[in-house]
């Protein structure tokens, strides 16, 4: 079967770095990729990993390690506009699969 | 470009009603999906399409039909809806990779 956990919700002070987990369990894996929402709004790609390792986006940073079926989102000198629920979602088989996601709350 | 649009923003529907949801993308992608998002539920695929003329199902597809008779439209049919089918509709397309680009959603409340 398939599964997803990530954490419900992380608070942390601005200007501070967070990280958000991921792990799954999926058929067909390609590649972890991450979103943002924002209350309201639509969700916007982040990043995407295919292989092991770290991909660094400008403040954002993303990490896979394929053998752990682990991922993370690594967000740095945050920013009250993070605010936002986080989404990893793995890719195979011509779609993702989200989860829950994860609410970040930054607060001052 | 307008990326992907989808209309309408919002609509109220009567239990039994039918209605169509439009999505359009000016992007060229082969790669379309319909999502739904529940309070707490994340986002949930319904049906997808990698190519115009087919269309494919996803974790929830029952109680909706698409068609994508053009590539850069995907059109979601609810026949006779039902209270629990109120929520916020995506639209997403791609170009074939995990990088999907989202509409702004359609608030659907059916009474």
């Amino acid at each position: 079967g398939q599964s997803l956990e990530q954490p419900s919700e992380v608070t942390a002070v601005e200007g501070a770095i967070v990280q958000i987990n991921c792990t799954y369990q999926t058929s067909g894996f390609y590649g972890l990729s991450w979103y943002q929402q924002h209350d309201g709004g639509a969700p916007t790609f982040l990043s995407y990993n295919a292989l092991d390792g770290l991909e660094e986006t400008g403040r954002f940073s993303s990490f896979l390690s394929r053998s752990d079926s682990y991922g993370y989102l690594l967000l740095q000198e945050l920013q009250m506009k993070d605010s936002a629920s986080y989404f990893c979602a793995p890719w195979g088989y011509s779609t993702l699969t989200f989860g829950k996601g994860t609410m970040l709350l930054v607060s001052p | 470009n307008a990326g992907v649009t989808q209309t309408p923003k919002f609509r109220v529907l009567k239990t039994g009603q039918s209605m169509t949801l439009l999505c359009a993308q000016d992007m060229n992608h082969e790669y379309m999906y319909w999502y739904r998002q529940d309070p707490g539920m994340g986002l949930r695929l319904i049906h997808y399409s990698v190519g115009e003329g087919t269309t494919a199902k996803g974790e929830v597809p029952d109680g909706y039909n698409v068609s994508r008779l053009k590539k850069q439209n995907f059109l979601l049919g609810l026949e006779s809806a039902a209270p629990s089918q109120t929520s916020v509709y995506f639209c997403a397309s791609s170009p074939g990779a995990a990088t999907e680009y989202f509409g702004p959603g359609t608030r659907l409340l059916v009474l």
